[in-house]
């Protein structure tokens, strides 16, 4: 299957970091993904994690993927407001397709 | 210099009607999309093409019929509208897997 599931919401005040969780079902993924939806807009990639690496880190965000669970998270640290928007994961298995979870909202309270 | 830029960005129509939604993106990929994003802001692939080929169709309806004139350009015309149609389309180009690039969206909005 290729069903990618997001938590819907997740709020956080700033300055806290933020960690956004993500499942997939296909273990043959070869890279997975996250990228960022602002209002408005068209998605933007972040970042992204090969399937034999655990852990990534770009400046504030860290990427860690636990292959054997099929989970992956984003860690935003020193989140911002501007950091408010929609984030999603997404897998690639093969060939040009990707697959978008459900999506998480991440609200930034001063 | 807009990377992928999609008109129009609004489209308010009544159901029944055939509206064209067109994509160009200048930045020399061979690979673009359709994508389709719910109320519920998720977001599905429906149509792929690499260098004017279609490589990805999804289930849609044949309703939808993209085409691709040049790798440059990804057009999504749809027939005979329906409500269930209202969402915002989605072009994006890539490089490789994975790194799209997206546009702005279209709205549609079906009365």
């Amino acid at each position: 299957g290729e069903d990618v599931e997001q938590s819907l919401f997740l709020s956080v005040r700033e300055g806290d970091s933020s960690v956004i969780n993500c499942t997939y079902t296909d273990s043959s993924s070869t890279y997975l993904y996250w990228y960022k939806q602002e209002p408005g807009a068209g998605l933007q990639l972040l970042t992204y994690i090969f399937s034999n690496m655990d852990m990534k880190q770009d400046q504030r965000l860290t990427v860690l993927l636990n292959k054997k669970d099929k989970h992956l998270s984003l860690r935003i640290a020193d989140t911002q407001t501007g950091d408010s928007a929609i984030y999603f994961c997404a897998e690639s298995v093969g060939g040009n397709k990707l697959t978008f979870g459900t999506g998480t909202q991440l609200k930034v309270e001063l | 210099d807009t990377a992928v830029s999609q008109t129009p960005k609004y489209l308010v129509t009544q159901m029944g009607n055939d509206k064209s939604i067109k994509c160009e993106q200048n930045l020399g990929h061979d690979t673009m999309y359709w994508y389709k994003q719910d109320s519920k802001k998720f977001l599905k692939i429906m149509f792929s093409y690499n260098n004017k080929e279609l490589i990805i169709n999804e289930t849609v309806p044949n309703r939808f019929s993209p085409k691709s004139p040049d790798k440059a350009h990804l057009n999504l015309h749809i027939n005979s509208l329906e409500l269930g149609d209202s969402a915002v389309y989605f072009c994006a180009s890539s490089p490789t897997a994975g790194e799209l690039f997206f546009g702005e969206g279209s709205r549609l909005t079906v009365l």
